[in-house]
């Protein structure tokens, strides 16, 4: 069975641009999250779908938003790109939302905001 | 405000030492709590998921101790490889909307 997918892996960007990310979790999962980390703040959560529904989101400013897809695919859009939106973005599949269900992470897409 | 705390940030072990990383957390209330693996320019790695109920649970060389009523964890690594050396963090979620909080981590250089 396929890991947690996420393309680009890198990205280079400049400030005032908008990126999108996207994040393919393992088949039959149905809940994805998105984290952002960095060296200075750590792992930080961005939000949470499942079944096409944001259901949790995190202390991020508008700019940053997502959906996600009938299939279950995630994209996260990031608008107005600032030189502190440098880091890994970390996309996180589930079975389920249980809270106790295991969370596979993709390998994450690294953008450099210039 | 929910916080997870680890210690210590960093550590070197020779190969073969155990090692025990800390995590203390204030998160209110508390449903699981998780360690991850995470090596360098990876994703990170579930380990352990632990419940309210849960003291203790195992995953190979690494066991994970809960103490809810101090609200501490640790994570031990018994005979430690070379490839222990990685990232280890500590994630609380919370009873309400499953929201995580993500420890700082602790990174862990094993030497040989």
């Amino acid at each position: 069975k396929a890991g947690v997918t996420q393309t680009p892996r890198y990205l280079i960007k400049t400030r005032g641009q908008q990126v999108t990310l996207s994040c393919s979790p393992i088949s039959g999962h149905r809940s994805v999250s998105w984290y952002q980390q960095t060296p200075g703040q750590g792992l930080q959560f961005l939000f949470e779908y499942f079944s096409e529904t944001q259901r949790n989101k995190g202390n991020f400013p508008g700019r940053f938003s997502g959906r996600q897809f009938s299939n279950s695919r995630s994209e996260m859009n990031v608008s107005t790109l600032e030189l502190g939106d440098s880091a890994l973005y970390l996309c996180a599949s589930s079975l389920d939302r249980g809270s106790t269900d295991t969370q596979y992470f993709g390998p994450g897409t690294r953008l450099t905001v210039l | 405000k929910n916080q997870v705390e680890q210690s210590p940030q960093s550590l070197i072990i020779l190969e073969g030492k155990n090692c025990t990383l800390q995590c203390n957390y204030t998160v209110s209330p508390f449903s699981n709590l998780r360690w991850y693996k995470q090596d360098t320019g990876r994703g990170p790695v579930s380990l352990t998921i632990m419940t309210f109920s849960e003291n203790t649970k195992s995953n190979g060389r690494y066991t994970a101790t809960l103490d809810a009523d101090t609200k501490q964890s640790s994570l031990h690594i018994t005979a430690s490889q070379l490839s222990d050396s990685a990232s280890y963090i500590c994630v609380v979620s919370g009873a309400a909307g499953n929201k995580l909080t993500f420890g700082g981590g602790t990174r862990v250089l094993v030497k040989p």
